[in-house]
């Protein structure tokens, strides 16, 4: 079935730092890619997505790029700030099961 | 504009208690609904979702039951809490982008 992979966290960088959070994926047919955030105490939130082999989901500073030959869906950001402090959710979404399938989530904290 | 709105924001309950908890969307019709439960320190969890008034589908066999008597209204209930109830719970509804889910701002649930 289809599953979705992140990297363990939590992950603590320093403010203006470079971020990488690793995400994988299996996947039955074409999916469709997407990483949402959760802010302390909140829902998710719709972050980036990308629906096709090479496109690049951008939104707040944050990149990702669907790569079909490694299945993979990395987010990037150049210059952290201690507001990106959250969780991160890689996903993806295939049509056969009209569901959003999760990753565990990354924790990201920012420190000054 | 589409909204959506669950409630309560916590609750909790004693084990053997019964259980509902809402979610209403606004400014849509005939959304894709979804009950998804976050426990501590795992990932998202999808519990149910409807494709429309009265259909229902489980994926996973639990302690726990959904309805949807209106096109916009998506109840989650039990009849009796178990102590590995205890989570937070997210709706969402989904039309339009597949996968672009809109979340509500969750109920942290804490069976006692």
């Amino acid at each position: 079935g289809d599953s979705v992979t992140q990297m363990e966290g939590p992950v603590t960088l320093s403010e203006e730092a470079f971020l990488t959070i690793n995400c994988t994926y299996t996947a039955t047919g074409y999916p469709s890619l997407f990483w949402y955030v959760q802010y302390p105490g909140e829902g998710l939130q719709l972050l980036l997505k990308a629906t096709k082999a090479d496109d690049k989901g951008s939104n707040k500073g944050f990149e990702a790029t669907y790569r079909k030959e490694t299945t993979s869906f990395h987010l990037e950001k150049g210059s952290v700030q201690v507001s990106d402090s959250a969780v991160y959710f890689c996903a993806l979404f295939t049509g056969t099961a009209s569901k959003l399938t999760f990753g565990t989530g990354t924790r990201l904290q920012v420190t000054l | 504009s589409q909204t959506i709105h669950q409630w309560p924001a916590t609750l909790v309950q004693p084990v053997g208690s019964p259980l509902s908890l809402e979610c209403t969307v606004e400014g849509t019709s005939n959304p894709n609904l979804y009950w998804y439960r976050q426990a501590a320190g795992r990932g998202l969890q999808l519990l149910f979702y409807s494709v429309g008034i009265g259909q229902i589908s489980s994926e996973v066999p639990q302690n726990l039951s959904a309805s949807r008597p209106q096109d916009r209204q998506f109840i989650l209930s039990s009849k009796k809490l178990l102590l590995s109830d205890s989570g937070f719970y997210l709706c969402a509804w989904s039309v339009g982008i597949p996968g672009g889910y809109t979340f509500g701002s969750g109920t942290r649930l804490t069976v006692v």
